[in-house]
């Protein structure tokens, strides 16, 4: 069983819609997310990152963290075509291994 | 401009043969990686180099083994390739200072094994 879990595996939203996307570890030594988005053909490009309990926002995109159930969000508001792409979690937790843990995923359709 | 950069693009083997991937960066970050992409299965780690020959195992290193002579260069050698090895591979780097030790993605070796 994978050590993040993301859900759900697809997702599809109309455009001008809210996208949201969920990540679990069930590693209780991790202790930072972070969420990456990797265009179909490319390589995978950090989006945001979160450490502590609460949300963070960033124009379109906020993320939020409950690290009592090590769950993350990640939200998407007024989601464009170009938000299409495989929504990738990852984990890891700070005693210096830097092995992030990735999740297989939410590829996310936005339909025009 | 930060870059990781891999070489070949894409490759087609036997199986049987040898292999090997090539991976610089020029930010000097002192951490890099190979990961390898499934459908389905995201990214798997196989190795993560922490500086010059300082080589930990990931979650799925039989098969394959690394290099790193150079902080700016590390190598994954496949020695007898197998079909199920067929995928594609990212390197990586990250740096404590930057990012929070996030890792930059090359764009990917996409390699066949046949």
């Amino acid at each position: 069983q994978q050590k993040v879990q993301q859900s759900p595996e697809s997702l599809i939203v109309p455009e001008g819609g809210m996208a949201s996307l969920n990540c679990t570890s069930s590693d209780r030594n991790v202790d930072y997310f972070w969420w990456y988005r990797q265009h179909s053909g490319k390589s995978p490009k950090m989006l945001m990152s979160i450490f502590s309990n609460g949300e963070k926002e960033e124009g379109r995109f906020t993320v939020h963290l409950n690290k009592a159930s090590l769950h993350t969000s990640l939200h998407i508001r007024d989601s464009q075509p170009s938000d299409s792409a495989l929504y990738l979690c990852a984990a890891s937790h700070p005693s210096g291994s830097w092995q992030l843990i990735f999740g297989s995923g939410t590829q996310l359709t936005v339909m025009p | 401009d930060m870059k990781v950069t891999q070489m070949p693009r894409y490759l087609i083997k036997r199986m049987g043969e040898n292999v090997l991937l090539e991976c610089g960066q020029d930010m000097s970050h002192e951490t890099m990686y190979w990961y390898r992409q499934d459908p389905g299965l995201g990214l798997q780690l196989i190795y993560i180099s922490y500086d010059v020959d300082s080589n930990s195992e990931g979650d799925i290193p039989k098969g394959y083994r690394v290099s790193r002579k150079k902080r700016e260069h590390f190598s994954l050698i496949l020695d007898s390739a197998k079909t199920n090895q067929t995928s594609v591979y990212f390197c990586a780097s990250s740096s404590p200072t930057v990012n929070n030790q996030a890792p930059l993605f090359g764009e990917g070796t996409r390699l066949s094994v046949l």
